[in-house]
């Protein structure tokens, strides 16, 4: 079983809608969770992070995470076709300091229609 | 300001050929990381470096090697290509207390044949 599981889509939906990204994981011992955008042919970019368990909110995009169900969210409101684009979750079990890199979900490929 | 910068961005190797991917980031940051990320894969560590002169293996090194002789470069190095290694390979960095803050280059588009 992987360490972290994403559904890869495509997840396609229309302008306006709100968007729900998902990621579960199995070591408990994962403390930061991040989201990172990636646009086609692009590398990623920091969207989000969050430390443990809760709520985090960024204009439009909100990072929840569950740590007693290893479950992490990504809502998008009022979600625009420029936010068409690949979202990975990854996750940590340090801060920093001697660790060895993130590990990343595969990605869900999200389309937002006109 | 540039962040993160490879080169080159396209390359076609034959089999057993080598090369050496170049990263190169002007954040000062002290941590450095090169992933291959493929279809259905997602990205995957290869190697990484917490500082200058030091560097450790990830979760797919074999086949690699790296070097980072000065702290703001990270070279990446194919000694015979495979074609397995076909893939997109990025580079990334990030500050020493920051490790979910990572910034990532434009990504190498190589290709085995």
């Amino acid at each position: 079983q992987k360490e972290v599981e994403q559904d890869p889509g495509p997840l396609s939906v229309p302008e306006g809608a709100i968007v729900s990204l998902n990621c579960t994981y199995s070591n408990s011992a994962f403390q930061y969770f991040m989201w990172y955008r990636q646009y086609s042919r692009k590398g990623p970019e920091l969207l989000m992070y969050t430390y443990s368990s809760g709520n985090k909110e960024d204009g439009r995009f909100t990072a929840q995470v569950d740590k007693s169900s290893k479950y992490i969210s990504l809502f998008i409101r009022d979600s625009q076709p420029s936010d068409s684009a690949t979202y990975l979750c990854a996750m940590s079990v340090y801060r920093g300091g001697g660790a060895d890199g993130l590990t990343f979900g595969k990605g869900t490929h999200l389309i937002i229609q006109p | 300001n540039a962040g993160v910068t490879q080169t080159p961005k396209f390359r076609v190797l034959k089999t057993g050929q080598s090369m050496t991917l170049l990263c190169a980031q002007d954040m000062n940051h002290e941590y450095m990381y090169w992933y291959r990320q493929d279809p259905g894969m997602g990205l995957r560590l290869i190697h990484y470096s917490v500082g200058e002169g030091t560097t450790a293996k990830g979760e797919v090194p074999d086949g690699y090697n790296v070097s980072r002789l000065k702290k703001q470069n990270f070279l990446l190095g194919l000694e015979s290509a495979a074609p397995s290694q076909t893939s997109v390979y990025f580079c990334a960095s990030s500050p020493r207390d920051k490790l979910y803050e990572q910034y990532f280059g434009p990504g190498t588009r190589l290709t085995v044949t």
